[in-house]
């Protein structure tokens, strides 16, 4: 079955640690997003790529890092600069380009802190 | 800047207790309106999708209008099934980012 896959789903880090959330798709959808959700919040985005070797910071990308080697995967580093680092965080995937324009969210995965 | 503002945030509903939930938005050009479902601990599944107003969507007991300035999900006879937390979420322009509300949790006791 065709669908995203992220990993793990809980994740803890120590202080001054990075920490890296895997996400795959075999969807074959060009753009990926990563979101971030604390309690109560909607969802802010952080990065989100368009095509392979290409994305762009989101609303609250500072503390984070992400790269886009192949169209499959987007994963997301949460490095020790993040200060604040607990919460759910999602991956998304969509196919614009094709009229069909809604996301496919992955299960998630919850990051706390040590 | 697109704005998405959904209300209420909360609402407990008994079993067969029909009602709606609100979702406002603000965009510079819809091109479209989306509704999520999302249960604890997991990501958000897509319900539907709406482009202009006056359209109407239908899945179950769950029913999607929109309007130039909101859209509604109303929610007939609810079953403690339907507990969840719904987002509505908008693209606009030439944007293919969407921007979400907060969401409105749903809770249906039996």
């Amino acid at each position: 079955d065709g669908g995203i896959t992220q990993s793990p789903k809980y994740l803890f880090r120590k202080e001054g640690q990075n920490v890296t959330l895997s996400c795959e798709q075999n969807l074959n959808h060009d753009a990926m997003y990563w979101y971030r959700q604390d309690p109560g919040q909607g969802l802010r985005l952080i990065y989100y790529s368009q095509i392979v070797n290409d994305f762009q910071k989101g609303d609250i990308a500072e503390g984070y890092s992400v790269s886009r080697e192949k169209k499959e995967s987007f994963p997301l580093t949460v490095t020790s600069a993040q200060k604040n680092p607990t919460a759910f965080y999602l991956c998304a995937s969509s196919s614009p380009g094709q009229g069909d324009e809604k996301l496919f969210f992955g299960s998630g995965t919850q990051l706390s802190v040590l | 800047e697109d704005q998405v503002t959904q209300s209420p945030e909360a609402l407990r509903l008994q079993e067969g207790e029909s009602s709606s939930l609100n979702c406002s938005y603000t965009v510079s050009g819809l091109r479209g309106l989306f509704w999520y479902r999302q249960d604890p601990g997991k990501g958000p599944e897509f319900l539907f999708t709406l482009y202009s107003a006056g359209e109407e969507k239908e899945k179950e007991r769950l029913k999607a209008t929109l309007t130039k300035k909101e859209s509604f999900l109303h929610i007939t006879a609810p079953k403690p099934e339907d507990s969840a937390t719904y987002l509505c979420a908008v693209k606009s322009g030439g944007s293919y980012i969407p921007t979400f509300g907060r969401g409105t949790s749903l809770i249906v006791h039996p």
